[in-house]
């Protein structure tokens, strides 16, 4: 993806280690989060979601974690492996609009 | 294969060109976005059309030009674009509008 140009923030990770992601949203009327995965030359793939009304959601070796008080959300990857390397985005859709908006990102390296 | 698919992959046009870029999604979804992705914002949005209706326009210029004649089918009609509308173009469908979203692998659009 173009994001290869963009000086994003860079999470280096040994492989089996945990990673945590980190974003902020902007919008506190946004009620649907959504955590997407690019890797190179691909489109974004989506990974995980939750609404509002939760704090946590669990899946396959990856939980999200969403805190509304200070408009935080959290991936966390167990076990990251170097297929994990990739630019993570976080998503937020604004209430009752047609509006997913991106965050900027972060690029997740992981070394053997 | 994300069941969303884009043509060309790849576009080189002059500045007084008109060229369109197509996306086809075979998910069944009632929404449809264009993306721009570039070395400056990573992920922007420009348009979302819902049950074939503009629902979102974020203040794209007008030289690009959206059409969407049905569900499965997204147009961006381009011309007299500049140097700085080379990006990644990405489409993505969803089932409804704001919801998990399935993107297309991208045209790489270079303007010269």
């Amino acid at each position: 993806g173009e994001s290869v140009g963009l000086h994003l923030p860079t999470l280096s990770v040994q492989e089996g280690d945990n990673s945590i992601i980190n974003c902020a949203y902007s919008n506190s009327a946004s009620d649907y989060f959504i955590w997407y995965k690019q890797e190179s030359g691909k489109g974004p793939q989506f990974i995980i979601d939750i609404r509002s009304n939760m704090d946590k959601r669990q899946g396959q070796r990856v939980t999200v974690l969403l805190n509304k008080t200070v408009k935080h959300l959290s991936l966390q990857i167990a076990a990251t492996q170097p297929g994990d390397s990739a630019v993570y985005f976080c998503a937020e859709n604004l209430h009752n609009t047609d509006k997913l908006i991106f965050g900027t990102g972060t690029r997740l390296q992981v070394f053997p | 294969e994300t069941g969303v698919t884009q043509t060309p992959r790849h576009l080189v046009m002059g500045m007084t060109n008109k060229k369109s870029l197509k996306c086809e999604q075979h998910l069944g979804h009632n929404a449809m976005y264009w993306y721009k992705q570039s070395a400056k914002k990573p992920l922007e949005l420009m348009f979302v059309y819902n049950f074939k209706e503009q629902t979102e326009n974020n203040s794209v210029p007008s030289r690009f030009s959206p059409e969407c004649p049905n569900s499965s089918h997204l147009f961006l009609h381009l011309h007299t674009l500049q140097p700085e509308d080379s990006a990644l173009y990405l489409c993505a469908s969803s089932q409804d509008g704001g919801t998990e979203a399935f993107f297309g692998q991208g045209t790489r659009l270079t303007v010269v």
